[in-house]
């Protein structure tokens, strides 16, 4: 069975500063990883996505992750933090195995970044 | 309208009422998903279709009846709900082969 954990429920760091939040899974084979992030009263938004090939994934505003197979890591990062980034960020894993074509993601239980200035 | 977009964005129902969430997804998808967010609780996958087929049901309660009549709409009926039933409810849509989800802005219901 497929898993994701984000250990930290809550990230605090100054404005400026590189943040890292942090993302480890476990799938049978080959994974598929995203990002996503939620503002307040709003739906989840696709912040990035791994699939193959180089470890270090560019997404939308500035974020980047780094796949880490050896310790099958996933961590969100960004150089430097704006206030903007307050938000909910998860992590989701998706299993490569399923039938008719679907493939199952599984969600992390999310950790709330928050910005100070 | 672009995107995947959810009516009514809030909804006070009792526990008697029947009611329905609306999702459509204006970006030529072919899976559709519901999800319920509740406040401390990890997301939780309701129902998914994959070529408007229901292809994942995950223990929801019957009083939840999931309803996708083309690749584009999908549908949550709802019916004698309880209030531990009030939640964020979010729907996606995705390309089966890409996998990442693109979701709508949700609906707060409360259950009175």
């Amino acid at each position: 069975a497929q898993s994701v954990a984000q250990p930290e429920d809550q990230v605090n760091v100054a404005e400026g500063n590189p943040l890292t939040v942090k993302c480890t899974y476990s799938v049978s084979g080959n994974p598929y990883l995203f990002w996503y992030v939620q503002y307040p009263n709003r739906g989840l938004q696709f912040l990035l996505k791994y699939i193959t090939g180089d470890n270090l994934v560019k997404g939308s505003y500035g974020f980047e992750a780094e796949f880490n197979k050896s310790q099958t890591s996933f961590h969100l990062k960004k150089p430097s933090a704006l206030v903007s980034d307050s938000a909910l960020y998860f992590c989701a894993v998706r299993d490569p195995g399923g039938s008719g074509g679907y493939q199952k993601v599984t969600f992390g239980t999310g950790t709330k970044l928050q910005v100070i200035p | 309208e672009t995107g995947v977009t959810q009516t009514p964005r809030h909804l006070v129902m009792g526990m008697t009422n029947k009611k329905s969430l609306k999702c459509e997804q204006h970006l030529g998808h072919n899976a559709m998903y519901w999800y319920k967010q509740s406040a401390k609780k990890p997301l939780e996958l309701m129902f998914v279709y994959s070529l408007e087929e229901r292809v994942e049901n995950n223990s929801v309660p019957s009083r939840f009846s999931p309803e996708c009549p083309n690749s584009s709409h999908l549908f949550l009926h709802l019916h004698t709900l309880q209030p531990e039933d009030s939640a964020l409810y979010l729907c996606a849509s995705s390309q089966v082969t890409s996998g990442e989800q693109y979701f709508g802005p949700g609906t707060r219901l409360t259950v009175t």
